[in-house]
């Protein structure tokens, strides 16, 4: 069974910082893997799509990677901002299938 | 503009009350789906559908029902069956093989 972690739960950092956040999933066979953004009580913002041949994706001061051998997904976020206060979903599109499964995410806190 | 609505965004149901939330999408994506969060936890499964007129069960289907009668909606009924059904409701779309898109979700809370 597909399992998918993100670690850490939570982070705080001071405004400027580069930062990396984390995913994991146990089976290697997906089709896609997707980050969002979430703000509180609100649903969730696509970031980026990583498809199961590509390496990374780039958008502005986002960049995603994925190593679908291990396993493992990151978000690098270059100088972040208090803006970018939110929660950090990862998911995974299971291969031959239509289901995505979800990480728990990470709260991120950016201080000015 | 395209997008996906979800409504009500408030909802408040007495215990043994049947309810639906609405979800329309006006992107021409062929799969939908409902996820239920709750504090702490992820995003979980609830049913999917991939195509008009037919849908799948997810992971935490007992106690939920759906329709996909038009492309454009997939309303879901939460029954009394279900046992705590208060929780954060959010609708997706995503065209094959595609990005996944969210709606703004609907809370749902049991007086």
């Amino acid at each position: 069974k597909q399992e998918v972690t993100q670690i850490p739960a939570a982070l705080s950092v001071p405004e400027g910082e580069n930062l990396v956040l984390n995913c994991s999933f146990t089976d290697s066979a997906i089709y896609n893997l997707q980050w969002f953004r979430q703000d509180p009580g609100k649903g969730l913002t696509s970031l980026l799509l990583i498809q199961s041949s590509q390496r990374e994706q780039t958008s502005g001061r986002l960049n995603a990677s994925l190593d679908k051998s291990s396993g493992r997904s990151t978000l690098y976020i270059a100088a972040s901002q208090p803006g970018d206060s939110a929660t950090y979903l990862c998911a995974v599109r299971l291969a031959g299938t239509y289901k995505y499964i979800f990480g728990t995410g990470t709260r991120l806190k950016v201080l000015a | 503009d395209g997008g996906i609505t979800q409504s009500p965004k408030y909802l408040f149901r007495k215990e043994g009350q049947n309810v639906t939330l609405s979800c329309e999408q006006n992107l021409n994506h062929d799969a939908m789906y409902w996820y239920r969060q709750d504090p702490g936890q992820g995003l979980r499964l609830i049913y999917y559908s991939q195509i008009v007129n037919d849908f799948q069960k997810g992971d935490i289907a007992e106690g939920y029902s759906v329709s996909r009668e038009k492309k454009e909606s997939f309303p879901l009924t939460v029954t009394s069956a279900q046992k705590n059904p208060t929780a954060f409701y959010l609708c997706a779309s995503s065209p094959d093989g595609g990005e996944l898109f969210f709606g703004e979700g609907s809370r749902l809370t049991v007086l």
